[in-house]
């Protein structure tokens, strides 16, 4: 079954340092991989998506992530973090055949200023 | 850009009570999919509509029912409520053909 891990409950950084929000996935076939952001009380916010084509993916307010098919990982990635990045992140991952999404745990980021 | 429109955001009810959310998709959006979220946790699909008729189904209780209408607006109907059903409730669309799923703000359901 499809699946994605999130290894830490929380990443601390401070403003101005990157940031790195680890996902790595385990699936068969080819994966369609996505991160989403949420802010505290509020919805999903799609951040980025690999589907196929280049590995680095650039997506909304400043983010990136690099899809590694040999480490099976799919790494969050901001070069310089902001304090209001500080919200709780997920990683998932499309299920084959009915398009639902798998989540991650999450990863709650506080950015320190 | 229009988005995922939930109502209400709020519900509090009682237990054994029955609550209803309401979900309006992105404009020419076909699937809706609802997740739950319990306190802490990562979001749980419960079910999904595809062109009215349901084309995926996850950990959904028998107690909640949902649809998808003929504006592709979608209900989510749970009866008998439990203090356990307590939770942000996510509705989210797709539009056929694309490859990302969007999510509304979520509708918090508190049962006391």
């Amino acid at each position: 079954a499809q699946s994605v891990a999130q290894p830490e409950d929380q990443v601390n950084v401070a403003e101005g340092n990157p940031l790195t929000v680890k996902c790595t996935y385990s699936v068969s076939g080819n994966p369609y991989l996505f991160w989403y952001v949420q802010y505290p009380n509020r919805g999903l916010q799609f951040l980025l998506k690999y589907i196929t084509g280049d590995n680095l993916v650039k997506g909304s307010y400043g983010f990136e992530a690099e899809f590694n098919k040999s480490q099976t990982s799919f790494h969050l990635k901001k070069p310089s973090a902001l304090v209001s990045d500080s919200a709780l992140y997920f990683c998932a991952v499309r299920v084959d055949g009915n398009n639902r999404l798998a989540f991650g745990k999450g990863n709650q980021v506080v950015v320190i200023p | 850009a229009a988005g995922v429109i939930q109502s209400p955001r709020h519900l509090i009810k009682e237990k054994r009570e029955t609550a209803t959310l309401k979900c309006y998709p992105i404009p020419r959006h076909d699937t809706v999919y609802w997740y739950q979220q319990g306190p802490g946790q990562d979001p749980q699909f419960l079910i999904s509509f595809y062109e009215k008729m349901q084309s995926d189904k996850g950990s959904i209780p028998d107690r909640f029912s949902a649809q998808q209408f003929s504006d592709y607006h979608s209900e989510l109907n749970m009866s008998s409520l439990e203090l356990g059903d307590s939770a942000l409730y996510f509705c989210a669309s797709r539009f056929t053909g694309g490859d990302t799923i969007y999510f509304g703000e979520g509708s918090w359901l508190t049962v006391v």
